[in-house]
């Protein structure tokens, strides 16, 4: 056990709908990171929270928001859900210095039909 | 921008020994990661190098080298449960994690 939750597990939602995904990192952890993992792909980086503030952009989309609140857990705002946003969600967290290794949650399944 | 190039796929026996190589390119690096995932599974972290040189824990080794942007996972008496993906990470500039796209190790009998 990682010490990360991420919940829920599983999403199945139409095109066009809004989820939000929910994180909440290991205790002590300052920084939260999203990634996405589509089918037999690499991990796509997303973005990176440390203790409330962005610290880091990847390649998210405009329809996809996050944000990091004062108890540090983090929100994935996934929006106007296309068929190709299906994908497995990872969450993971670190203390926040560049040598921390990150610890992955289990994962938000995302399926959009 | 960063990339990373490692090989998508590796087969080897059981108790053999396999390397998995990784080349990147970064503008500022901070070091290379390495992580196992297990289908479906989080992944989870195997090593860090931020200076040239291997490090070693248990069966498993990491190498760098800083000046050639290349580094490798060592995997030493393989097991069945090390079947899984292989990836390595490199944190550069802007502090941005970044991914390879995975090498699946398939262990045989």
């Amino acid at each position: 056990d990682s010490g990360v939750t991420q919940t829920p597990k599983h999403l199945i939602t139409a095109t066009g709908q809004r989820v939000t995904l929910r994180c909440s990192p290991r205790s002590g952890d300052l920084s939260v990171y999203w990634y996405q993992q589509s089918l037999d792909q690499g991990l796509q980086f997303l973005i990176q929270y440390y203790n409330g503030e962005e610290r880091a952009k990847g390649n998210i989309l405009e329809r996809f928001s996050a944000q990091q609140f004062p108890d540090l857990h983090s929100e994935l705002n996934l929006s106007s859900l296309e068929l190709g946003d299906s994908a497995l969600y990872f969450c993971a967290s670190s203390p926040g210095s560049a040598d921390s290794p990150l610890h992955f949650g289990n994962g938000t399944r995302l399926t959009v039909t | 921008g960063q990339s990373l190039e490692q090989p998508s796929e590796v087969t080897a026996v059981e108790g053999a020994i396999v390397q998995i190589n990784c080349t990147y390119q970064t503008s500022g690096f901070y070091g290379l990661s390495w992580y196992q995932q297990h289908d479906g599974g989080a992944p989870t972290f195997l090593s860090y190098n931020a200076l040239d040189g291997l490090e070693e824990t248990g069966r498993f080794s990491s190498f760098l080298s800083r000046s050639d942007s290349y580094g490798y996972l060592l995997l030493q008496e393989l097991q069945m449960k090390d079947s899984a993906s292989y990836f390595c990470a490199v944190r550069g500039g802007g502090n941005k994690l970044t991914f390879g796209t995975g090498t699946q190790l398939k262990v045989e009998l």
